[in-house]
């Protein structure tokens, strides 16, 4: 069965303080590894597809890698507005269309 | 704003009655998905429409849900009989996929459901 684990839970930062989010992940044949962000109350926005092992995408002060077995998801000098829980999520090769999720890292950065 | 959109955004409801969602897919999208929520994990699937079709429906989707897409275009979820373990947030995404190429899944606001 398709497997997706994050770590930390829960992740407290001071502004300025780099840092990286993991997720590994247990899947018969990766089609995909999927980073969203999800604020309270709202619904996840999707920030990278990563398809490959070596893979990096950036956006702003994010960056994420894929191997064959986790991705990262790394925070440049976070500011406040980072704050949020962030989702991984694979989707399988072998045809399903679904995402399969993590239960998330909840990232707080103070000022 | 062409992003997915959910109604209603709250519902509180009574244990045994039914509900319906409706979702509007970002219009060029030819897929469309539910997903649940509950707090502290992440979505889990419920099922999928590739244009009016549903070819694929999760376990946790018992028979007392039921989603359509007619036509294509909007998307409901019906939950019949509700039960307090109902509670969560129901969320709809939808993709443009040509073949079999894979399609970011964007997701809307969703629909905060409270069984009473």
């Amino acid at each position: 069965e398709d497997q997706v684990t994050q770590s930390p839970e829960a992740l407290r930062l001071q502004e300025g303080e780099s840092s990286s989010l993991n997720c590994s992940y247990t899947v018969s044949g990766l089609r995909g590894l999927f980073w969203y962000r999800q604020d309270p109350g709202k619904g996840p926005e999707f920030l990278f597809t990563l398809y490959s092992a070596g893979e990096e995408k950036e956006k702003e002060r994010l960056k994420a890698t894929l191997t064959k077995k986790e991705s990262f998801l790394h925070i440049t000098a976070p500011k406040p507005e980072d704050s949020a829980t962030y989702l991984c999520a694979v989707q399988a090769r072998r045809g399903a269309q679904k995402l399969v999720f993590g239960q998330g890292t909840r990232l707080t950065i103070n000022p | 704003d062409t992003g997915v959109s959910q109604d209603p955004r709250h519902k509180i409801t009574k244990r045994g009655q039914n509900v319906t969602f409706r979702c509007d897919p970002i219009s060029e999208h030819n897929r469309l998905y539910w997903y649940r929520q509950t707090l502290g994990q992440g979505p889990e699937f419920l099922t999928y429409f590739q244009n009016e079709a549903q070819l694929e429906k999760s376990r946790l989707l018992s028979d007392r849900f039921s989603a359509e897409r007619p036509k294509g275009s909007f998307s409901t979820l019906e939950i019949q009989r509700t039960e307090q373990g109902d509670s969560a947030m129901y969320l709809c995404a939808s993709s443009l996929a040509l073949d079999q190429r894979l399609g970011e899944q964007f997701f809307g606001p969703g629909t905060r459901l409270t069984v009473l």
